[in-house]
């Protein structure tokens, strides 16, 4: 079955950089283009990033641009986040989810506290 | 605020039909396929409707999805209590070259 598993979350400093990752298994990881969407406490989703089943293209939030990148290693089933310059307002929990033209498989999320 | 605008809040009573709306633009919904998502509490959210109009295996035909034009429906008929949570509409912006979510609707069964 598809399952879609994020790690990397914890509690970070604002300026410090974290690394999340979302280990995948159960369909051929790529083929997929894939997501990651974050949540803040008792808020909606904001969507982050999406990089395409190829690596080829790569968009960002307008929120994260610049400080964010998404990258995949198709050898590791793996998709990860690297966040730089965290701010207070990164505080959120990060979902990893697959794309087929809509968002069809989530992870459980990982919560990413950034805080002095 | 959102790229895509929904209700705040909906709510209804057991059995009855509930509709939530999902207004967006030319860029968005005006040219793109508008998926669903469902979120109980303390969960991941989960896909409902993708396609417009097309469920997922395992989601009950209760809920259906419609577009028109710019905007976008999601119904629930038969409300049940298990139904309450919060649900997002979605779709890629071609203009902002972003994937766009409403704001979200909390959804009460009274």
């Amino acid at each position: 079955q598809v399952q879609l598993v994020e790690s990397g979350g914890g509690v970070v400093q604002p300026g410090r950089s974290l690394r999340l990752s979302c280990l995948v298994s159960g369909f051929t990881f790529s083929h997929y283009g894939m997501h990651w969407v974050r949540q803040a406490p008792g808020r909606g989703l904001e969507w982050v990033a999406v990089i395409w089943y190829d690596g080829s293209n790569k968009y960002y939030g307008d929120s994260v641009k610049g400080r964010f990148t998404i990258s995949r290693d198709d050898s590791k089933n793996t998709l990860y986040l690297q966040m730089n310059s965290l701010r207070v307002e990164d505080t959120a929990v990060y979902y990893c989810a697959r794309d087929t033209w809509s968002l069809d498989y989530w992870g459980q999320g990982t919560l990413v506290t950034v805080s002095s | 605020q959102s790229v895509l605008t929904q209700p705040p809040s909906a709510s209804g009573t057991p059995g009855q039909r509930v509709t939530i709306s999902c207004s967006g633009s030319s860029s968005n919904i005006g040219s793109n396929t508008v998926s669903w998502y469902q979120q109980l509490p303390g969960t991941a959210p989960k896909l409902l409707i993708h396609s417009n109009n097309q469920r997922p295996s395992g989601v009950p035909d209760r809920f259906s999805g419609s577009k028109s034009g710019t905007s976008a429906s999601l119904a629930i008929s038969g409300l049940q209590s298990e139904d309450e949570a919060d649900y997002y509409c979605a779709a890629w912006d071609d203009s902002l070259g972003l994937w766009a979510f409403g704001g979200g609707t909390k959804l009460t069964v009274l």
